[in-house]
């Protein structure tokens, strides 16, 4: 079945720690985001990409890293920089830029311990 | 700047009412829009969408929205909700033109009561 798929679903990190979230479409879609999820505050743009080999910062890239090696990858790095990580992180991808939805994986956890 | 309003945190409604999620948008032409719903811990999963044409729009699940452009709405209804509909709702806008042009609301939580 063609989808986004996010891993771990749980993540614990300590202070301090990198981590590394992945996320994988079999889509073929071009264009891959990451959000970040708190309560009451929506969906926030961390980073995205529309090709492989680039990448834009969205709204809140402080702290994050990502790469864009291979079409149906794009993992994202939560750096010690980031003061505050923990959150739910959604993995979104879409076909193309405009007239079209994004599908969504189903989304990390991470919790700083 | 585009942007998107949920004016309703948190809305309770019985097994079996009527339900209608508000949602205003901004943004400088016809945008296109989406209502996702996310039940806790999960992604999100589109429920339907408006690009152009037929201002009511009907979705999975039992659910339609109108997009009003008038009143920069394109509210979610639902004519009997059922318990299994208790989840969070987002309301996206995405512009024409641009490379980051998908925008997000802040939610409302939809409760249902037997």
């Amino acid at each position: 079945d063609g989808g986004i798929t996010q891993s771990p679903k749980y993540l614990f990190r300590k202070e301090g720690q990198n981590v590394t979230l992945s996320c994988e479409q079999n889509l073929n879609h071009d264009a891959m985001y990451w959000y970040r999820q708190d309560p009451g505050q929506g969906l926030r743009l961390i980073y995205y990409s529309q090709i492989v080999n680039d990448f834009q910062k969205g709204d809140i890239a402080e702290g994050y890293s990502v790469s864009r090696e291979k079409k149906e990858s794009f993992p994202l790095t939560v750096t010690s920089a980031q003061k505050n990580p923990t959150a739910f992180y959604l993995c979104a991808s879409r076909p193309g830029p405009t007239r079209t939805e994004a599908f969504f994986g189903q989304g990390t956890r991470l919790t700083v311990v | 700047a585009q942007s998107v309003t949920q004016p309703d945190i948190h809305i309770t409604v019985s097994e079996g009412a009527s339900l209608e999620l508000r949602c205003n948008y901004s943004y400088g032409a016809t945008p296109y829009l989406f209502w996702y719903v996310q039940s806790p811990g999960q992604g999100l999963q589109l429920l339907l969408k408006y690009f152009s044409g037929d201002t009511l729009v009907q979705g999975i699940k039992g659910f339609e929205a109108e997009f009003k452009r008038s009143q920069s709405s394109f509210n979610l209804r639902k004519p009997s909700v059922h318990w299994s509909d208790a989840a969070e709702y987002f309301c996206a806008v995405g512009a024409q033109t641009g490379a980051n042009n998908l925008f997000f609301g802040t939610g409302t939580r939809l409760t249902v009561i037997p």
